[in-house]
């Protein structure tokens, strides 16, 4: 089944202790994407990739980082976490060509305490 | 730049009621305009899409119209259903711009009730 499987699904943390979300997708997707959601706020992109270590910021990429060394992964690093990171984390991917139909993971609720 | 502005919500419906969810976008170049939808606990599922100008996009009794014009998109259903209820958002992309990023509306509640 072609999908988008991100793992946690759910996860609560303290401020300060890293951890990585991660993405996988099945599809052969040249283009990867990090977004937020929150309410009032609607989706947020955070990163973008194109393709292989090529990744770039979207609009809010302020404490994550994100790497690309195979097509198929993408995985979403808070370094040092803080509460205003607090969210519902969606991991989503496309091919290039065509009108941008993204494929949307199920979601990452993360709570920092 | 470019944005997408959405009706606020949440819109509570009766079943069987018309629904419109109103979608309004600025843009430079010419974007192709989506709609997605979010039932309770899932990520975002494409609707339906338009590439073009006077295009209608359907899918699952929903529709919306490419209005260049009116610089619109709204999204329309005859009779909504119970299973309807989700958050409904508007989107837009511009192949012409670095990313293909899609812009996203705020999202639009339904809820539906039977």
């Amino acid at each position: 089944e072609a999908q988008v499987t991100q793992n946690p699904r759910y996860l609560i943390t303290v401020t300060g202790k890293k951890l990585t979300v991660t993405c996988s997708q099945n599809m052969n997707h040249e283009y990867m994407s990090w977004y937020r959601q929150d309410p009032g706020l609607g989706l947020r992109q955070i990163y973008y990739s194109m393709n292989v270590e090529v990744t770039d910021k979207g609009d809010v990429p302020e404490g994550y980082k994100v790497s690309r060394k195979e097509k198929r992964n993408f995985p979403l690093i808070l370094e040092s976490p803080s509460p205003n990171q607090t969210s519902l984390y969606f991991c989503a991917s496309s091919f290039l060509s065509g009108a941008n139909v993204l494929t949307f993971g199920a979601g990452s609720r993360l709570t920092v305490l | 730049g470019n944005s997408v502005t959405q009706m606020e919500g949440p819109v509570t419906l009766s079943e069987e009621a018309f629904l419109t969810i109103n979608c309004t976008y600025t843009a430079t170049g010419y974007p192709s305009l989506f709609w997605y939808v979010q039932y309770p606990g899932e990520g975002l599922q494409l609707l339906l899409k338009a590439t073009k100008a006077d295009d209608k996009g359907s899918n699952k009794g929903f529709e919306a119209t490419y209005r260049k014009e009116t610089t619109s998109f709204h999204l329309e259903k005859g009779s909504v259903q119970v299973s309807d209820s989700a958050v409904y958002f508007c989107a837009l992309s511009d192949i012409n711009q670095a990313g293909t990023a899609l812009i996203f509306g705020k999202g639009t509640t339904l809820s539906v009730s039977s």
